[in-house]
């Protein structure tokens, strides 16, 4: 099993670029989430998704749209990107309401806009 | 948001000493995470505690809870250089239909060789 992984592993944006950030899970996991860690901090949460066809926001969801067609992938897509969407970005995915109610990370994405 | 926020903020300590971090919440929880985080890595889960646990180990791990003080601490014992990462405490609240997880800033640990 592959288990959390993320597309790409680097990008460099202009401000006002668009892209897509993609995670995939082959854990066969219901939940799915997308934070960002900004240097020094910790994680925050932008958008999660509890099942296919289903997100919801997070702590910090201005900016940002996600979208989970499939079970397996979950899509960040930043429409506009700003400097302060300058970040490393961080996909999880966890059973629903699983007793181990563990969050299994991908490797991360660092983006930087300029 | 039930953010953990961990303290000390950054620890280094030399090789086989014991590590301690701590965590403090602010509301009754489900249960509390730890997480590993390596430099440009992910978080990588190490141990779960139930709010109706008190002490739990792993391997060389320890983590305690005392949930009248709203807190817990991750004890690493025998420590290595390959310990060198940031904790991160989360806790869990109660019908938390996402099973969401807030983290606090971390705890860095160096453990010099």
């Amino acid at each position: 099993n592959a288990g959390v992984t993320q597309t790409p592993k680097f990008r460099v944006l202009k401000t006002g670029q668009s892209m897509t950030l993609l995670c995939a899970q082959d854990m066969n996991h219901e939940y799915m989430y997308w934070y960002r860690q900004d240097p020094g901090m910790g994680l925050r949460l932008i958008h999660y998704s509890v099942g296919e066809g289903t997100t919801a926001k997070g702590e910090v969801p201005d900016g940002y749209n996600v979208s989970r067609l499939k079970k397996q992938n979950f899509l960040l897509g930043l429409e506009s990107a700003a400097p302060s969407q300058t970040s490393v970005y961080f996909c999880a995915s966890s059973e629903a309401g699983g007793p181990s109610d563990t969050q299994y990370f991908g490797p991360g994405t660092r983006l930087t806009v300029l | 948001s039930q953010q953990g926020e961990e303290d000390p903020q950054a620890l280094s300590i030399q090789e086989g000493e014991n590590a301690t971090m701590n965590c403090s919440y602010k509301t009754s929880i489900n249960n509390l995470q730890w997480y590993r985080q390596n430099s440009g890595r992910g978080l990588v889960h190490l141990i779960l505690i139930r709010s109706n646990e008190r002490e739990k180990h792993s391997g060389r791990l320890r983590v305690t809870l005392d949930t009248s003080k709203k807190s817990s601490s991750l004890l690493i014992t025998a420590s290595r250089a390959a310990d060198t990462a940031s904790y991160f405490c989360a806790p869990r609240q109660y019908n938390n239909a996402g099973n969401m997880l807030t983290f606090g800033g971390g705890t860095r640990l160096m453990v010099k060789p």
